[in-house]
C-alpha cells in the first residue's frame, strides 16, 4: 500500500514553454503532498507543501509564480513549471502523507526528470 | 536550523562485505533521525528512524543505525551487503515528528560482485 506515482517520468521541453507534472496517491487519500527538487549529488530541496483545497506553502526562495502547485483532489497534486528555462532542468520528486500521518512518514513518487532545451 | 552531513559521496563494497554509511547532524537538542533509500526509478523509502530510547535501531532490509549523541552521528550499517542494496542513501533530520525532515546530499552505494 501507500503508492505514489508521477507522470511523466521524463520530459523535455523548449525554453519558454510550460510543463505540468502530476503526482498521484494510488491507494490512499493524501491530504498533504510535498514537492522536492533534487540536483545531481545534492540533497532533496523542499519546494512547497501542498494541502488539498488550499494554497500551497512555498519555501523561502522558491518562486510561486514560476512553480504553480495545484492540489485539487485528495489523490492528485500538480506542479506546473511556467516559462521554463534551462536552469529549471532538474529532478522533481513528490511525496505524500496519509491522513493524520506524521510529516516524516512520507511516501515518495519515483520522480520526474525535466530537461529544458 | 538543523543540518545533516553525509561526508561520503560514493561508497564501493563487495557483495557480502559489511557496510557503514556515515551521517553527522547539527542540532541543539536530540533530533528525530532517519535513513531513506532511493533505488533507480523508484521513490525514496524509509529504512529506519530514531526518536528516543535504545540508540541502536533496526530497520528494514537488514539495516541498522546507531545514534551517538557525543559524536552527533547516526551511521547506517549492514553486516552483509547484497547486490540489490546498490542505491542512493539519504540521512535526514527533523526537530520533531511533525516537521518535514532536512535531507543530506546522499551517498551512492556501489556493490561489486
Amino acid at each position: 500500500g501507500a503508492v505514489v506515482s508521477q507522470h511523466p517520468s521524463r520530459v523535455i521541453c523548449k525554453s519558454g514553454t510550460s510543463v505540468k507534472i502530476e503526482c498521484r496517491s494510488l491507494d490512499f487519500q493524501a491530504t498533504t503532498m510535498f514537492w522536492y527538487r533534487q540536483f545531481p549529488k545534492k540533497s532533496l530541496m523542499l519546494m512547497a507543501t501542498s494541502n488539498e483545497g488550499s494554497k500551497a506553502t512555498y519555501e523561502q526562495g522558491v518562486e510561486k509564480d514560476k512553480f504553480l502547485i495545484n492540489h485539487a483532489s485528495l489523490t492528485l497534486s500538480t506542479l506546473t513549471v511556467t516559462s521554463a528555462h534551462p536552469e529549471d532542468s532538474s529532478f522533481y520528486i513528490c511525496s505524500a502523507t496519509t491522513p493524520g500521518g506524521p510529516s516524516y512518514e512520507q511516501y515518495f513518487g519515483p520522480g520526474t526528470r525535466l530537461t529544458v532545451t | 536550523a538543523q543540518s545533516v552531513t553525509q561526508p561520503d559521496i560514493h561508497i564501493t563494497v563487495s557483495e557480502g562485505a559489511s557496510l557503514e554509511l556515515r551521517c553527522n547532524y547539527s542540532y541543539g537538542a536530540t533530533p528525530y533521525l532517519f535513513w531513506y533509500v532511493q533505488s533507480p526509478g523508484q521513490g525514496l523509502q524509509l529504512l529506519l528512524k530514531y526518536f528516543s530510547g535504545d540508540t541502536l535501531v533496526q530497520g528494514i532490509k537488514g539495516f541498522e543505525a546507531e545514534f551517538k549523541r557525543s559524536q552527533s552521528s547516526f551511521n547506517l550499517r549492514k553486516p552483509s551487503v547484497h547486490w540489490s542494496d546498490a542505491a542512493e542513501y539519504f540521512c535526514a533530520v527533523a526537530p520533531g515528528g511533525s516537521y518535514i525532515p532536512t535531507f543530506g546530499r546522499g551517498t551512492s552505494l556501489i556493490v561489486h560482485p
